[in-house]
């Protein structure tokens, strides 16, 4: 069965270093997210993206965040200059187009890759 | 906008028994439900899911049923296993392309 593969499952760095996450989505899903899970807490919506740009993005998504597709497999989340309060697992997703799913907007989540910042 | 809500945890039970974690949602629009568990050390999984109002999402000998009048879709199981335990994820459509907003998440703890 498809997944969504992300990649590395765990990463420690230290803070204000610059961290990219990787995600290979299902390949006929169109749109693709990013969620981030500080440890204990609820799972929040950093940003979606579709047709090759951001559709929507949260208010944790500032200027330190960017996420892009470069090459048709790989969606990546690079957060430079991490900071402390970075740490979390994050969560990609993909879904796939509406007609494929009878539109439930259900979303097909990867294992995650926990972020450590020292 | 869009919110879920739902039962805060720890909730501990013990082996077959009776479960039930509420959950409600804004009533805007008209969204997908969702629950997602999330075992020990994994990501999300999908447990169930309900598209409209009186759908029953089941899997695994859990279910919720879409309550449009209550704005409700509590999840439950009629006997719980050890294995049950995970933290549940209550979740609904954030409408577009825009994904899904999550409740906080209960966590189940089962003891035999």
């Amino acid at each position: 069965e498809p997944e969504v593969t992300q990649t590395p499952s765990h990463q420690v760095t230290q803070m204000g270093q610059e961290v990219i996450l990787r995600c290979v989505p299902i390949s006929n899903h169109l749109y693709f997210y990013w969620y981030r899970q500080i440890l204990g807490q609820k799972v929040e919506f950093l940003v979606s993206f579709y047709n090759n740009e951001i559709s929507e993005k949260s208010e944790i998504f500032d200027d330190q965040f960017s996420v892009e597709r470069p090459d048709g497999s790989n969606f990546t989340l690079k957060i430079r200059s991490t900071k402390l309060e970075d740490s979390a697992m994050y969560f990609c997703a993909s879904r796939p187009p509406p007609r494929l799913a009878g539109g439930t907007g259900e979303l097909f989540f990867g294992e995650g890759s926990r972020l450590t910042v020292l | 906008g869009n919110s879920v809500t739902q039962m805060e945890g720890p909730v501990t039970l013990s082996e077959e028994a009776f479960l039930t974690i509420n959950c409600t949602y804004t009533a805007t629009g008209y969204p997908s439900l969702f629950w997602y568990v999330q075992y020990p050390g994994e990501g999300l999984q999908l447990l169930l899911k309900a598209t409209k109002a009186d759908d029953k999402g089941s899997n695994k000998g859990f279910e919720a049923t879409y309550r449009k009048e209550t704005t409700s879709f509590h999840l439950e199981k009629g006997s719980v296993q050890v294995s049950d335990s995970a933290v549940y994820f209550c979740a609904r459509s954030r409408g577009g392309a825009d994904g899904l907003t999550f409740g906080k998440g209960t966590h189940l703890i089962i003891q035999p």
